[in-house]
This record gives C-alpha cells, structure tokens and sequence, in this order.
C-alpha cells in the first residue's frame, strides 16, 4: 500500500516569510495529490491539489510542486499571514477506480505577526 | 447549510458500549468515505461507499466496525463492544465526480 510521510511536523515563521512543506510517497501508481488545510477544531479543506502529468501548480499565494521521478511534492506559500495558521496534510492517490487517499501526518503551521 | 454533516459532534461512552455516528453527505455525492483521525495523525482511511455498495474496507478495520449505507444516501458507523483505543475524531468526507473530498466536522468518541 501507499505510504506518504510528511516534514516538518512543525513549522514556524514570521509573518510575510515562506513556508514549505515537504511530502514524499511510495506507490509509483499515485497520480493525484491533494493539500488540505485544517484549522483548529474545523474540518480539513482541500487547498490546491496536483496530478502527475502537471510539474507546478499555483493559485494566489499557494504553489505545490511535483517531482515524479523522486515521489516527492510540496507546498509552498509565499508572504505567509497569521491566517495560514493550521494544521496541513498532503494526501496521495490514484485517481479512477477506487480512489482512496493515504494521508500524511500533518504539519502544524505557526505564522507571528 | 448544505455542506456534509455529522452527529453526534461528540459522544462520551464507557468501554464496552456501542455506538453509532452518522454522515449526512452533500446531495448528489455518490461516494461516501469514513475516516480516523488522532491527535497528530493523519485521516485513516476505514472504509467507503459508491451510493449504497461498500467498495473497500481498511485490513486495519476491526470486526467491531461496521458500516452502512442503506439508500445511498446518508451513512452510519457502528462501533461495538468499545475500547479506549477507540477513541478519536470520526471523519466523514463525500466526493461527486471527482476525487475532491469534502470533510464533515467529526464525531469526537470519547471511551472511558
């Protein structure tokens, strides 16, 4: 089965600074990487997410990135506001048939004003 | 509100009782996912529906889980026989079309 680890578990930064979250998966089979955000006691809610024909994908302040050959993505956003702060999970699946995600572990984002 | 829906949103339980949590998902979603998710986890996948079918169940699911779908519309899971390892965040999530997946807020189980 798939496997999707997720670093840092814990990330802090000021205000206006970059965050990048960093995930790699195992089964070469997965073509469809999501991004949730989870605020605290909310439910996750899909962010941005990738397929593997696409390398880069990117809306306002949110990018992911996608490298195949390494089975690693990760998301980046940029000028970073104390409203980014949540928990992010990166999820990994094949698409079609029966999809069903395996998710990482989480990353607790910190953003200071 | 017309997102996917749970109850109970919490529910206090002495080991060895059972329980069942119901999901409301978004109209027209054929597809229906339950998951688990504890403090610093991930959602697990436990098992999902195609309208009234269930697809795939977790090997990880114990037989004291069970869930169902009657009309291919809202879901129960039942947990029997309780344990405190049971308890967690119960997440329901529905799709429609696509693999985007859209969370209810969770049943949070606490077993004693």
């Amino acid at each position: 089965g798939e496997n999707v680890e997720q670093h840092p578990s814990t990330l802090s930064v000021q205000e206006g600074d970059s965050a990048v979250i960093k995930c790699t998966y195992s089964d070469s089979a997965s073509n469809y990487f999501p991004w949730y955000k989870q605020e605290l006691g909310k439910r996750p809610q899909l962010i941005i997410d990738i397929r593997s024909n696409v390398g880069e994908k990117k809306d306002q302040r949110i990018a992911v990135t996608l490298n195949k050959t390494a089975k690693h993505f990760s998301l980046h956003i940029t000028e970073t506001q104390p409203e980014d702060s949540a928990v992010y999970f990166c999820a990994a699946g094949t698409s079609g048939g029966s999809y069903i995600p395996t998710f990482g572990r989480g990353t607790s984002l910190i953003v200071h004003p | 509100d017309t997102g996917v829906s749970q109850n109970p949103r919490h529910k206090i339980t002495k080991r060895g009782q059972n329980v069942t949590f119901r999901c409301d998902p978004i109209s027209e979603h054929n597809r229906l996912y339950w998951y688990r998710q504890t403090l610093g986890q991930g959602p697990e996948f436990l098992t999902y529906f195609q309208n009234e079918a269930q697809l795939e169940k977790s090997r990880l699911l114990s037989d004291r889980f069970s869930a169902e779908r009657p009309k291919g519309s809202f879901s129960t899971l039942e947990i029997q026989r309780t344990e405190q390892g049971d308890s967690a965040m119960y997440l329901c999530a529905s799709t429609g079309g696509t693999e985007t997946q859209y969370f209810g807020p969770g049943t949070r189980l606490l077993v004693l």
